[in-house]
């Protein structure tokens, strides 16, 4: 399994950004996958999940209406839309799988990390 | 959506044991056995290390046990190694289909 991200770099407030990580080495469309975010020196905050077949989404109440997760199973990638960000969305952000298959629900036990992206907010 | 609360540090010489634990309440590690334990060494992505409360994933080493009871969850890392000295983070499904992590724990070996 690899999950690589890209597209984090330094954003103005109230800017946008698209994140994407592509996937190999499994069947993509058969896991839900999740962003999860750490900001410097922190904990981890789980921010979306998007299920396998991209029918359910949900949201973390920080990013709710501002972030936007999907995924394109016919290219691997997984994507992570971020709008009016703010400073405190600056982190590492990263993208897991699920450690099941086909889970519409319970997602929550993530076996594979990319090594994750860095998202700075900041004027 | 509050975090799950773990200890900001333990510490143990070689060879001994430490415990881990994280406490949620019963709209998360109460109310699902959903809960796993993930290990960082700095600089690094996490690894999961302990899934449905206290299940090893293959290739983990069987230092590591965990358990839950009511709303806390545990994890003890026996026969420390100095290759253990890194950040733990528990984590659970929780009500209204969101995650929640704790804080964090920094090993010291």
């Amino acid at each position: 399994v690899q999950l690589l991200e890209s597209g984090g770099s330094l954003v103005q407030p109230g800017g946008s950004l698209r994140l994407s990580c592509g996937a190999s080495g499994f069947t993509f469309d058969s896991f839900a996958m999740t962003w999860v975010r750490q900001a410097p020196g922190k904990g981890l905050e789980w921010i979306s999940t998007v299920t396998g077949s991209a029918t359910k989404t949900y949201y973390a109440d920080s990013v709710r209406g501002r972030f936007i997760v999907s995924r394109d199973n016919s290219m691997n990638t997984l994507y992570l839309q971020m709008n009016d960000l703010r400073a405190d969305d600056t982190a590492k952000y990263y993208c897991v799988k699920d450690l099941l298959r086909n889970r519409l629900l319970y997602w929550s036990q993530f076996d594979s990390w990319g090594q994750g992206t860095l998202v700075t907010v900041s004027s | 959506q509050s975090a799950l609360t773990q200890p900001r540090s333990v510490s143990g010489s070689p060879g001994q044991s430490v415990t881990i634990s994280c406490t949620g309440s019963s709209s998360d590690i109460g109310d699902y056995n959903y809960i796993s334990w993930y290990q960082q060494h700095p600089g690094k992505a996490p690894k999961l290390i302990i899934y449905d409360a206290s299940v090893r994933p293959s290739g983990v080493s069987d230092r590591f046990s965990a358990s839950k009871s009511g709303d806390t969850a545990s994890l003890t890392i026996s026969g420390l190694l100095g290759e253990d000295e890194a950040d733990y983070f528990c984590s659970s499904y929780a009500r209204g289909n969101i995650v929640l992590f704790g804080g964090g724990t920094k090993v010291t070996v």
